[in-house]
């Protein structure tokens, strides 16, 4: 078992560009979250999805931000247009029950 | 809604020591209980859990016990170690709100030689 597999580990990217963040959960996970995790704010929860289906995207900061599970195997976190503000670590996490749920390693995003 | 409070950090032991991390919880259903551990770089792992009350979970020396009456899952070791030094989140899955996972503030544990 590969774990939790996020892409990239690392992202430098321009202000005012588009970032696509990218996850494979564990096969047969059925929920998947993304969380941001900055010094400021502690880890906090943008979007999750049962089944495929966002459930809850209360967290999303704003329009600038968007998920998307199109299977059970791969899910996106898209930011554009990116600003410096949107600089931390995205991790995405999945999960079945209440077994706990299993942490990628994350991706440390800067936005200069 | 949910909510979990953690002791504040940082905490700085002594290899050998003794550790606790208060964590307390407030759910409207039945919540299962989770200690994740962040090493420096890395994401969260899960240290261990329990899903009922009076459950002792426990994993790598450390132990947990889920207390309903004082709603609390207070982290313990026996004698920390230099490599226990990490960030420790207590979090909660409350059953009855679709699973959402929500964590404590997190507490810094430096073990010094």
């Amino acid at each position: 078992d590969a774990g939790v597999i996020q892409s990239p580990r690392h992202e430098v990217t321009e202000m005012g560009q588009e970032v696509t963040l990218r996850c494979k959960p564990i096969s047969g996970h059925d929920y998947l979250f993304w969380y941001r995790q900055t010094m400021m704010r502690g880890l906090e929860l943008l979007i999750y999805f049962n089944n495929n289906v966002p459930i809850d995207d209360s967290g999303m900061p704003e329009d600038r931000f968007s998920a998307k599970m199109p299977n059970a195997s791969f899910s996106t976190l898209k930011i554009q247009p990116s600003e410096p503000r949107d600089s931390a670590v995205y991790f995405c996490a999945s999960g079945h029950r209440s077994y706990g749920y299993t942490f990628g390693s994350g991706t440390r995003l800067t936005v200069v | 809604g949910n909510s979990v409070t953690q002791m504040e950090g940082p905490v700085t032991l002594s290899e050998e020591a003794f550790l606790t991390i208060n964590c307390t919880y407030t759910a409207t259903g039945y919540p299962s209980l989770f200690w994740y551990v962040q090493y420096p770089g890395e994401g969260l792992q899960l240290l261990l859990k329990a899903t009922k009350a009076d459950d002792k979970g426990s994993n790598k020396g450390f132990e947990a016990t889920y207390r309903k009456e004082t709603t609390s899952f207070h982290l313990e070791k026996g004698s920390v170690q230099v490599s226990d030094s990490a960030v420790y989140f207590c979090a909660l899955s409350d059953l009855g709100s679709a699973r959402q996972l929500t964590f404590g503030s997190g507490t810094q544990l430096t073990v010094l030689p």
